[in-house]
This record gives C-alpha cells, sequence and structure tokens, in this order.
C-alpha cells in the first residue's frame, strides 16, 4: 500500500461547478498537508497548506483535513477553465519544511467551458 | 516573493555524459532545498534533502555517487547527474525552503525537462 493514494482522474466537470479533490493517507505520523497545482510541464505552486484537522478557506479553495479518517480533500468552487491543471496532495511528518514531502500521485482536472 | 528558479528549463544529452541543473531562491534565502524527480504520469518523489554547508542526505535507493548535490551557498543548489544513462531521463524538480514569521514551506522551481538520448 502507497503511504499516499490518490485518483489520477482525468476529472471532468463542467465551468462553474465545485469541484472535490481527495487523498487518503495510511501513515498517521503525517501532520502536515498540503494542495498543490502543477500545470503541463512546470513545477508545482503551492495552494493551500494545513495542519490541523478542519477546514481552511482561502478564495475559492477550502482544504479539509480528517485525521481519524487519514483523508483530505480540496474544493474547489466556481470552477473555471484556467483551474484545468494537476492537483497534487502532499504531507510531511514534521512542520515548517524541514522535510521533504510525499506526494500523492497527482488528480489531472479538465474544466470544460 | 518566493521564486526559486530552475536552469536549465530543458536538456539534451548523450549517454554517458554529466549534466548540471541549478536551482536558486531568487528573493529569500533558503538554509534547505530539496530535489525531486517526476517520472511521466507518476508522482513527484523526494531524492535528496540538500543543506548549505553540510553534505546533502539521498533517500533510499538514490545514488549518492551518481546525483551529486552542492548546496554552497544560502540561494543556490546544483544537482549534477554524472554518466547519464536513458533511465535518467525525468523531470527535475528543485524546492527551496522559505521561513518567515507567518510561513515555513517550501517553494517550487519550474523544473528541468532530462532527456538522455
Amino acid at each position: 500500500q502507497k503511504e499516499v493514494e490518490q485518483d489520477p482522474g482525468p476529472l471532468s466537470v463542467p465551468e462553474g461547478a465545485i469541484v472535490s479533490l481527495n487523498c487518503t493517507y495510511s501513515n498517521s505520523a503525517f501532520q502536515y498537508f498540503m494542495w498543490y497545482r502543477q500545470y503541463s510541464r512546470k513545477g508545482p505552486e503551492l495552494l493551500m497548506y494545513t495542519y490541523s484537522s478542519g477546514n481552511k478557506e482561502d478564495g475559492r479553495f477550502t482544504a479539509q483535513v480528517d485525521k481519524s479518517s487519514k483523508y483530505i480533500s480540496l474544493f474547489i468552487r466556481d470552477s473555471q477553465p484556467s483551474d484545468s491543471a494537476t492537483y497534487l496532495c502532499a504531507m510531511e511528518y514534521s512542520g515548517g519544511g524541514a522535510d521533504g514531502l510525499t506526494f500523492g500521485k497527482g488528480t489531472h482536472l479538465i474544466i470544460q467551458p | 516573493g518566493a521564486v526559486v528558479s530552475q536552469h536549465p528549463s530543458r536538456v539534451i544529452c548523450k549517454s554517458g555524459t554529466s549534466v548540471k541543473i541549478e536551482c536558486r531562491s531568487l528573493d529569500f534565502q533558503a538554509t534547505t532545498m530539496f530535489w525531486y524527480r517526476q517520472f511521466p504520469k507518476q508522482s513527484l518523489m523526494l531524492m535528496a534533502t540538500s543543506n548549505e554547508g553540510s553534505k546533502a542526505t539521498y533517500e533510499q535507493g538514490v545514488e549518492k555517487d551518481k546525483f551529486l548535490i552542492n548546496h554552497a551557498s544560502l540561494t543556490l543548489s546544483t544537482l549534477t547527474v554524472t554518466s547519464a544513462h536513458p533511465e535518467d531521463s525525468s523531470f527535475y524538480i528543485c524546492s527551496a525552503r522559505m521561513v518567515g514569521p507567518s510561513t515555513d514551506t517550501q517553494y517550487f522551481g519550474p523544473g528541468t525537462r532530462l532527456t538522455v538520448l
């Protein structure tokens, strides 16, 4: 079993829809969780950073963490064609970016105009 | 802020040659940088952790003599792929740790596409 599981998709939704992206993990030692967006042939761009169970909102993005279930989600409201990209969840054992990150495989998201 | 650059963005080389990739934090100092590798349709995999002024720490299965890392300054880390072979063809991405009053996380470079013929 991989440490981090993420459905690679592709996930195709119409413009304006609410998108739900998810990851599960097996190691309860992970304490810090991130979502990155990666456009084709580019480096990942940090979207959200969370460390406690619950919700964190930033504009159209909401990150949700459920440590008891080892499950994290990213919600995108009012999705736009420009949101089409690969979304990677990532996590680390200790805070502060001192460790390397463990990534999910990434979900390829397509927003249809 | 928090810009990380990589050079070159793309390199094609012959088998057996060495290739150097630079990673720079442009507007902040980074005592720690990381190197990742991403194969097509695969996740980013951590290769090594680079600390300024000390030896890099390699992940299990990564050959330290093949992937030489030098972190000579607070804004520059280099990865040299020695005696590259076709199986080393991949997308190499670095990240730099940014520490501030309210932040402590990693920012990624744009990546370097290596093709070994």
